[in-house]
């Protein structure tokens, strides 16, 4: 069965540095999205990407952030200058196109900590 | 505002008890509904879902719920719990025919005691 794959599973970095936090969709799937949940909370919307556009954003998502699909299969996330508090599991997920199965699949998650 | 209300933080259970999680929600409409489950230092899988049609829905493990739109509530429910049901689940809900993201619920976390 087709899964959203992430990579990568954990990652460390120092405050101020730049990450990216990388996902493959399902294939035929159309719209993508990126939730975060920090330790011990909910998830948290933060993106939702479709035609190679941002459709829907969060208060979460600033200027910091920034996604990507640089090519048919990839779907980036970046965080420009890491602070403390984006240190979170951050989920991927897809969906296929509307009118089919309304359903959002996610990835398993990368798990970023910032020190 | 819209919102997903789980009122229950933390529940346990003995492993072949039932089980019930709750979930409400305040939306304009009847949204769709979902609820996914989280294994410690896992993903998010899906369980099971609620578009339209018959209340009373089966998922994967298991594991069904029921839609009542006259309390705004998609309850999840197992007649017998496992040892390895223990994990954290989630109720979620996206506007009925979009797109939209997915608003998630607080969470109910299962222990399973022996």
């Amino acid at each position: 069965e087709p899964e959203v794959t992430q990579t990568p599973s954990h990652q460390v970095t120092q405050m101020g540095q730049e990450v990216i936090l990388r996902c493959v969709p399902i294939s035929n799937h159309l719209y993508f999205y990126w939730y975060r949940q920090i330790l011990g909370q909910k998830v948290e919307f933060l993106v939702s990407f479709y035609n190679n556009e941002i459709s829907e954003k969060s208060e979460i998502f600033d200027d910091q952030f920034s996604v990507e699909r640089p090519d048919g299969s990839n779907f980036t996330l970046k965080i420009r200058s890491t602070k403390l508090e984006d240190s979170a599991m951050y989920f991927c997920a897809s969906r296929p196109p509307r009118g089919s199965q309304e359903t959002q699949y996610f990835g398993p998650g990368t798990r970023l900590l910032v020190l | 505002a819209q919102s997903v209300t789980q009122p229950d933080i933390h529940i346990t259970v003995s492993e072949g008890a039932s089980l019930e999680l709750r979930c409400n929600y305040s939306y304009g409409a009847t949204p769709y509904l979902f609820w996914y489950v989280q294994s410690p230092g896992q993903g998010l899988q899906l369980l099971l879902k609620y578009f339209s049609g018959d209340t009373l829905v089966q998922g994967i493990k298991g594991f069904e719920a029921e839609f009542k739109r006259s309390q705004s509530s998609f309850n999840l429910r197992k007649p017998s719990v496992h040892w390895s049901d223990a994990a954290e689940y989630f109720c979620a809900v996206v506007p009925t025919g979009t797109a939209s993201k997915l608003t998630f619920g607080t969470g109910t976390r299962l222990q399973v005691t022996l």
